[in-house]
């Protein structure tokens, strides 16, 4: 069982639909990022969260330390948002562990 | 600064030549990792320096694979004999970390990583 779980693995929807990815892990942390490629394309890290909520615009991230689940969501979703979103962890060690990332299509 | 900087961005070469990755962290930074990421998979561990010492080596990092970071700034990751099986996306991050188990608050940074193809 991989330590960073993430789901649905491939995710489609149509345009204007609120949007929810899950990660889980089985690893104490000290931070959790979520992270948007898309394809061909290079890491960029959405949020780095340690407790509670944040929100960038459309994106939502929350993180339960005591479940230690994290999700990511986007409202009135847009085909701009179709890309891989990856969840990592940053242990308690330091190093990083990635999730295997949720493909989002969003259809318009 | 600009963030975490790689390069190339891309490189092909034929199977058999040698590549070289180059990875410019964020300046203050004294950790830096390296990942390899194939088509359809996250991410996966490959190597790590605490400043100029290379910590831990992951059992994907076979002997044709060799990382350094000779001044505790930027590394570089030589692949020898390149294979077809090595065409990935080599990915770099950095960050400051404060002592073991002293959490700096400081965010990892992450390169737009290195795609490999190998002919």
């Amino acid at each position: 069982k991989n330590e960073v779980e993430q789901s649905p693995q491939n995710l489609t929807a149509q345009e204007g639909e609120f949007i929810t990815i899950n990660c889980s892990y089985s690893v104490g942390i000290s931070a959790l990022h979520w992270l948007q490629q898309h394809p061909g394309g290079g890491i960029v890290s959405l949020f780095m969260l340690s407790s509670g909520k944040k929100k960038h615009g459309r994106l939502i991230a929350t993180i339960n330390i005591q479940e230690k689940h994290s999700s990511l969501h986007i409202t009135a979703s847009h085909p701009r948002d179709s890309a891989v979103y990856i969840c990592a962890v940053r242990s308690g060690d330091d190093k990083i562990i990635f999730g295997k990332g949720t493909r989002l299509h969003i259809l318009p | 600064d600009t963030g975490v900087s790689q390069n190339p961005r891309h490189k092909i070469t034929k199977r058999g030549q040698n590549v070289t990755f180059r990875c410019d962290p964020i300046s203050e930074h004294n950790r830096l990792y390296w990942y390899r990421q194939t088509l359809g998979q996250g991410p996966e561990f490959l190597t790590y320096f605490q400043n100029e010492a290379q910590l831990e080596k992951s059992r994907l990092l076979s002997d044709r694979f060799s990382a350094e970071r000779p001044k505790g700034s930027f590394s570089t990751l030589e692949i020898q004999r390149t294979e077809q099986g090595d065409s990935a996306m080599y990915l770099c991050a950095s960050s400051l970390v404060l002592g073991v188990g002293i959490y700096s608050g400081n965010t990892i940074y992450f390169g737009e990583g290195s795609w490999l193809t190998v002919v």
